[in-house]
Parts: C-alpha cells; sequence; structure tokens
C-alpha cells in the first residue's frame, strides 16, 4: 500500500525551532516528488513547496520561501518541515502529499499524510 | 500568479440533487492542469479529478470534471449522503511553479 505517514502532534512556545516528518512507504520513494500543504483552522489549503528526493531539488511558494525548510533523506525514505523560529501564526495543520506522476513537478496530489498539527503558544 | 475563484462559497442540496461547482483562473491554466479534492471533517483531503476531467483511482463515475482555459467545473451527479464536504480546486500549470488551491466550495445538507 502506498502511504505517507507523519510524525505526531507538536506544541511549541514563539520562537522555538521544529522539524515535523513525513514517511513513505509502499512506492519508490526517490522517483515522486513530495510537498507540503498548510491548513490553518477553518481555513483552506496552501501549498508550501516540494522536493524530489531523487537529487534534493526544492521549490518554494514565494509566501512560504526563507520561511521554512523542506528537506529529505532518501536513506530512509522521510521527508522533513522545519522552522527555526515558529510564530503563533504558524498554528495548522501541515500534510505532506505524493505527486501523482514519477517525476513531474507539475502536478497533482494523489497521496496525502494524516497530517500534524502544530500548535504555537506561549 | 494564477489566483482560482471557486463560486458559490455555499451550495445547500438534498441528497440526489445534482451538484455544479465552479472555478474560474485569473489567467489560462496550462494544458488543463486543473484537479479537484474534497476534504471532510477531520480527515485530509482526497484527488477527485486531474487534468481536468480525469477521475483519480477509485472515485465513482458520479464525479465528473470539465472546462479548460479559465472555467472549469466539478460536478456530481447525485448526491449521495457521503458527498457533503468542502471541495477545492487547484491548478498546477503554472510557470514558474506554483500549486494554488481556490478558496474551497462546502456542500451542505439542505
Amino acid at each position: 500500500e502506498v502511504q505517507l505517514v507523519q510524525s505526531g502532534a507538536e506544541v511549541k512556545k514563539p520562537g522555538e525551532s521544529l522539524k515535523i516528518s513525513c514517511k513513505g512507504s509502499g512506492y519508490s520513494f526517490t522517483s515522486y516528488w513530495i510537498g507540503w500543504v498548510r491548513q490553518m483552522p477553518g481555513k483552506g489549503l496552501e501549498w508550501m513547496g516540494i522536493i524530489y528526493p531523487g537529487d534534493s531539488d526544492t521549490r518554494y511558494s514565494p509566501s512560504f520561501q526563507g520561511q521554512v525548510t523542506i528537506s529529505a533523506d532518501k536513506s530512509i525514505s522521510t521527508a522533513y518541515l522545519q522552522w527555526s523560529s515558529l510564530k503563533a501564526s504558524d498554528t495548522a495543520m501541515y500534510y505532506c502529499v505524493r505527486h501523482l506522476h514519477s517525476g513531474w513537478a507539475n502536478d497533482a496530489f494523489d497521496i496525502w499524510g494524516q497530517g500534524t498539527m502544530v500548535t504555537v503558544s506561549s | 500568479e494564477i489566483v482560482l475563484t471557486q463560486s458559490p462559497g455555499t451550495l445547500s442540496l438534498s441528497p440526489g440533487e445534482r451538484a455544479t461547482l465552479s472555478c474560474r483562473a485569473s489567467q489560462s491554466v496550462s494544458s488543463s492542469y486543473l484537479a479537484w479534492y474534497q476534504q471532510k471533517p477531520g480527515q485530509a483531503p482526497r484527488l477527485l479529478i486531474y487534468g481536468a476531467s480525469s477521475r483519480a483511482t477509485g472515485i465513482p463515475d458520479r464525479f465528473s470534471g470539465s472546462g479548460s482555459g479559465t472555467d472549469f467545473t466539478l460536478t456530481i451527479s447525485r448526491l449521495e449522503p457521503e458527498d457533503f464536504a468542502v471541495y477545492y480546486c487547484q491548478q498546477y500549470g503554472s510557470s514558474p511553479l506554483e500549486l494554488t488551491f481556490g478558496g474551497g466550495t462546502k456542500v451542505e445538507i439542505k
């Protein structure tokens, strides 16, 4: 079964750092782009960026460039989303997603992780 | 940046009725790279349609997508109880790469 399994919910204070993970299984992890999508409480979906685990080519939404870092470790089939200094406005559900077609950056998302809820509060 | 505008914001219908959801783009979407997703409360979204009109694996044929250029439509031919949810469109054809979503349409029980 093709799946993405994300790390558990996090509660952090403003200014703290955080790295959440997304482990792929059931397919060739290095052959498909992996992305991250933010959903703030009660709001819609926002695309953050993508990475190609095969060569770590990374693209960011202009809205998130410089705010987060996307990385991957292909040896353990895991992608990451990290913050160096969290803000209260980072409170949201974060989903990792797999692209539908092997090797396609311009693509729809066919596999979604279960989501990681990040709460930032003093 | 391509902006996607979905309408209506909320659609109130009864089971068995036909639902027609609209997604309008601020610029032409290249190669009909337009997808539709369904999200139920407390769940991750699910891919329904890609390439404007191709159904994803396991999606019932009551869901259909159409359109090109700047105007796209998701049609649910006969609403089942499990179809009441929020639906998002997404374009993935822009260069430089931006995979933007519309604001969503909620389909609720009338």
